[in-house]
């Protein structure tokens, strides 16, 4: 069965440090997205990217972080400056809908667990 | 605004015993639920999820839940609980067209 993946399952890194987390969505997936979770707290949603744009943003997800598409199969997240409080578990997700279609599950990965030092 | 609540913290129950872990959503269009789990240290699997239709859903590992659009609510269930049911366990609304709401969790202790 088709999965999301990603890399590093770990990274640790010092404050002010640029980070790029990487994921390999399900390959006819068309919707791309990222959340976090702090450590103890909620899932939040970041971002969602469709068609190499960003659709939708949250107030969390400020100049510091950008999203890229840079081939056919990968989608990272680079924070480029991290600061203490972005430690935490970073998942990404695909989804196969299209636009103005109906409604269709978010398949998720593994996550990343970012440490900042 | 959308959002998601889940008023229990944590939940201990004993091994065989019933669960139900409550859930309440607030949006205002026709709702895309979902319940998700996490164990310590892993990502999130999707336990079941309603889009439409019947309101009482089945999902993975013996678990249901019914959709009550009177009481804005979606509470997971399951009859017996197994001690490898331990986890946390977040309710969570599709938004628009592109980002789910989680809510803060339930965490779930089982006796022996």
């Amino acid at each position: 069965e088709p999965e999301v993946t990603q890399t590093p399952s770990h990274q640790v890194t010092q404050m002010g440090q640029e980070v790029i987390l990487r994921c390999v969505p399900i390959s006819n997936h068309l919707y791309f997205y990222w959340y976090r979770q702090i450590l103890g707290q909620k899932v939040e949603f970041l971002v969602s990217f469709y068609n190499n744009e960003i659709s939708e943003k949250s107030e969390i997800f400020d100049d510091q972080f950008s999203v890229e598409r840079p081939d056919g199969s990968n989608f990272t997240l680079k924070i480029r400056s991290t600061k203490l409080e972005d430690s935490a578990m970073y998942f990404c997700a695909s989804s196969p809908r299209t636009s103005g279609g109906s409604y269709n599950e978010q398949f998720f990965g593994p996550g990343t667990r970012l440490t900042v030092l | 605004a959308q959002s998601v609540t889940q008023p229990d913290i944590h939940i201990t129950v004993s091994e065989g015993a019933s669960l139900e872990l409550r859930c309440n959503y607030s949006y205002g269009a026709t709702p895309y639920l979902f319940w998700y789990v996490q164990s310590p240290g892993q990502g999130l699997q999707l336990l079941l999820k309603y889009f439409s239709g019947d309101t009482l859903v089945q999902g993975i590992k013996g678990f249901e839940a019914e959709f009550k659009r009177s009481q804005s609510s979606f509470n997971l269930r399951k009859p017996s609980v197994h001690w490898s049911d331990a986890a946390e366990y977040f309710c969570a609304v599709g938004a628009g067209d592109d980002k789910i709401i989680f809510g803060k969790g339930t965490r779930l202790h089982i006796l022996p």
